[in-house]
């Protein structure tokens, strides 16, 4: 039981292009969180999902998307990378409604 | 939305010492307040977590309580030791598939 899994760990892209970073969670949860984490900063929520093919936005969606064509995967797209995007993203699940939220350790991701 | 606030966001205690750590939220619909231990390098890690019809809440040597009437939370620890030394974020959540997070306090114990 892995848990989330998220890849990759680490990456640099130039401004301009395009990723896609990768969630997979094994516990056949619902729920899937993306967030971003900058330095001495919380956690700002950027898309959720309550299920396959069911997605929302959250406080900080610009420049992303998102899709969940499978109850177990839950990828995050950034199409025109900017430098303010740079940050550390982590993806979660949970089974429900205030339930605890497992995260992933987290893609580490600079623009320059 | 819910607005949390977290202090302090650094804390520096003696091994051995306690710590505490204080939240207050906004939303009075909040019914459900975890709190996170996160690593260098790893994700977040549930620690504890409360409900709304729970006024206090132990495990080992942390534990959290909560005053509904003042909107606010809080993490103690017990009997410091050096492993305790992370980051530590509360959140809180109405019931919907959001929780709402502090910025974090940044917790050094010193051996």
């Amino acid at each position: 039981n892995a848990g989330v899994t998220q890849t990759p760990k680490f990456r640099i892209l130039k401004i301009g292009q395009s990723m896609t970073l990768q969630c997979t969670q094994d516990m056949n949860h619902n729920y899937m969180y993306w967030y971003r984490q900058d330095p001495g900063m919380g956690l700002k929520l950027i898309y959720y999902s309550v299920g396959a093919g069911i997605t929302d936005k959250g406080e900080v969606p610009n420049g992303y998307n998102v899709s969940r064509s499978t109850t177990e995967d839950f990828p995050l797209r950034l199409e025109l990378a900017a430098p303010s995007q740079t940050s550390v993203y982590f993806c979660a699940s949970r089974e429900g409604v205030n339930q605890p939220q497992h995260f992933g350790d987290g893609t580490r991701l600079s623009i320059l | 939305g819910e607005n949390v606030e977290q202090h302090p966001s650094t804390l520096s205690v003696q091994e051995g010492d306690s710590a505490v750590i204080k939240c207050t939220y906004s939303d009075s619909a909040s019914n459900y307040f975890p709190w996170y231990k996160q690593e260098l390098g790893k994700g977040p890690q549930l620690i504890i977590d409360i409900r709304s019809n729970v006024g206090e809440k132990k495990d080992q040597r942390i534990a959290v309580t909560l005053n509904k009437t003042a909107k606010h939370f809080s993490l103690h620890i017990t009997e410091t030791q050096p492993e305790d030394s992370a980051v530590y974020f509360c959140a809180a959540s109405t019931g919907d598939y959001k929780l709402s997070f502090g910025a974090g306090t940044t917790v050094t114990v010193r051996a």
